[in-house]
């Protein structure tokens, strides 16, 4: 089965500054998904980029997707104290989802 | 109004109970899955359900859960003997991608179970 992995494991960063987290998957995906997690809520989907896709843009968040080393980043430009979660990769290769371990985002104002 | 409606937000049970975990969305939806996570740890997934049927299951899902879809609209997670390491967050989610392929899931908030 596919497994996003992401690192680093925790990230603090200071308000305005960009936040990059890489995810890893082990097998070939139709998509690749970042979902957000605020503490102790429900997980919200972010951005999806297929596998076609190298890269893509959805207002401060940009995706990118290299397939030939089956990994994804994802950069959050300006942060927020508000962008202070944790954040997941998921790979789908079928109709389910393999969520990573997550980036626990600490945004400092 | 949250598209997905969870309860109980926590349920605190002892070794050995049964267990019913409860799933509404707000629309008529045919996909539904069950993921939990483990306090601190990643989200992982345990079933998917379509069309009133188990379509994938992980190894989590063992003959201790099942699933269900009682009256057409709420999605039941049951647990039938739990144990110490089922304390977990458990999340219900629908597929709400508009393309076949893009299965983008709305989660609800979940239902923390705790086992005594």
């Amino acid at each position: 089965s596919q497994q996003g992995e992401e690192d680093p494991q925790a990230l603090s960063i200071q308000e305005g500054e960009n936040a990059t987290m890489n995810c890893s998957y082990k097998t070939s995906i139709n998509n690749l998904q970042w979902y957000r997690q605020n503490s102790g809520r429900g997980l919200v989907h972010l951005i999806l980029i297929r596998s076609n896709e190298r890269e893509k843009h959805s207002g401060r968040l940009r995706v990118t997707l290299d397939t030939s080393k089956k990994s994804s980043s994802l950069l959050i430009t300006a942060s927020r104290a508000a962008d202070t979660a944790s954040y997941f990769c998921a790979s789908s290769g079928s109709y389910q989802l393999t969520f990573g371990k997550g980036t626990k985002l600490s945004v400092i104002p | 109004e949250p598209e997905v409606t969870q309860t109980p937000s926590h349920q605190v049970t002892q070794m050995g109970q049964e267990v019913i975990l409860r799933c509404v969305p707000i629309s008529n939806h045919l996909y539904f899955y069950w993921y939990r996570q483990i306090l601190g740890q990643k989200v992982e997934f345990l079933v998917s359900f379509y069309n009133n049927e188990i379509s994938e299951k992980s190894e989590i899902f063992d003959d201790q859960f099942s699933v269900e879809r009682p009256d057409g609209s709420n999605f039941t997670l049951k647990i039938r003997s739990t144990k110490l390491e089922d304390s977990a967050m458990y999340f219900c989610a629908i597929r709400t991608g508009g393309n076949p392929g893009a299965n983008v899931l709305t989660f609800g908030a979940g239902s923390r179970l705790t086992v005594l």
